[in-house]
């Protein structure tokens, strides 16, 4: 079945780069994501990438696309504070065929908690 | 431009009640996605609507139900309410062109 993981914790100093890791099970998800959640918060968008790319990046951000191992990881350098947050990895589910018009739902990872210690 | 938006924020209700969640999307998006966020499962997928119509659905019992309006705004609706639906409920949506989903801050829900 579809599954998304990804580690539970990551800690790291400011300043520093964090790198945040998710592997993915469905092989024709034709799009990932990658969402932020504050306490209390919904999901905030921070990047996508379409699933024939290697590599995207973003200000701060790069997200690198293995797909022959189904790895998918994001790297924000020059970590703040502000970052502290919880990251979740997303992938698409294969569209229904009995439903029309619909592009496949979000499949979340339980996300990765980064801490950044000042 | 107006985010997506939940009402309401929060709510408490006991077991056995029903209770109706409401999802206004950002102007132009026609499709709405309803996810629950639980501690032990995680953010799960429960259903979709465009053009009215439900596209898609997720496996939770036939307590949960939703509706699209003409005007996109979608509720969810879930019946005969159990301890274990207390969850932050999240609606996203999203428009034709652009593949990112946009979330609302979500109505969280307590069932006591």
């Amino acid at each position: 079945g579809e599954d998304v993981e990804q580690s539970l914790f990551l800690s790291v100093r400011e300043g520093d780069s964090s790198v945040i890791n998710c592997t993915y099970t469905d092989s024709s998800s034709t799009y990932l994501y990658w969402y932020k959640q504050e306490p209390g918060a919904g999901l905030q968008l921070l990047t996508y990438i379409f699933s024939n790319m290697d590599m995207k990046q973003d200000q701060r951000l790069t997200v690198l696309l293995n797909k022959k191992d189904k790895h998918l990881s994001l790297r924000i350098a020059d970590t703040q504070t502000g970052d502290s947050a919880i990251y979740f990895c997303a992938e698409t589910s294969t569209p229904v065929p009995n439903y029309g018009g619909s592009q496949g739902n979000l499949i979340f990872g339980k996300g990765t908690k980064l801490s950044v210690k000042p | 431009k107006a985010g997506v938006t939940q009402t309401p924020r929060y709510l408490i209700k006991t077991r056995g009640q029903q209770v109706t969640l409401s999802c206004s999307p950002i102007s132009g998006h026609r499709s709405v996605s309803w996810y629950q966020q639980t501690p032990g499962q995680g953010l799960q997928f429960l259903f979709e609507y465009f053009s009215e119509t439900q596209r898609n659905k997720g496996n939770f019992p036939g307590r949960f139900s939703g509706r699209q309006f003409s005007n996109s705004r979608s509720e969810m609706n879930v019946s005969t309410l159990e301890l274990g639906d207390s969850a932050l409920y999240l609606c996203a949506s999203r428009s034709d062109r652009v593949k990112g989903y946009t979330f609302g801050s979500g109505t969280r829900l307590t069932v006591v």
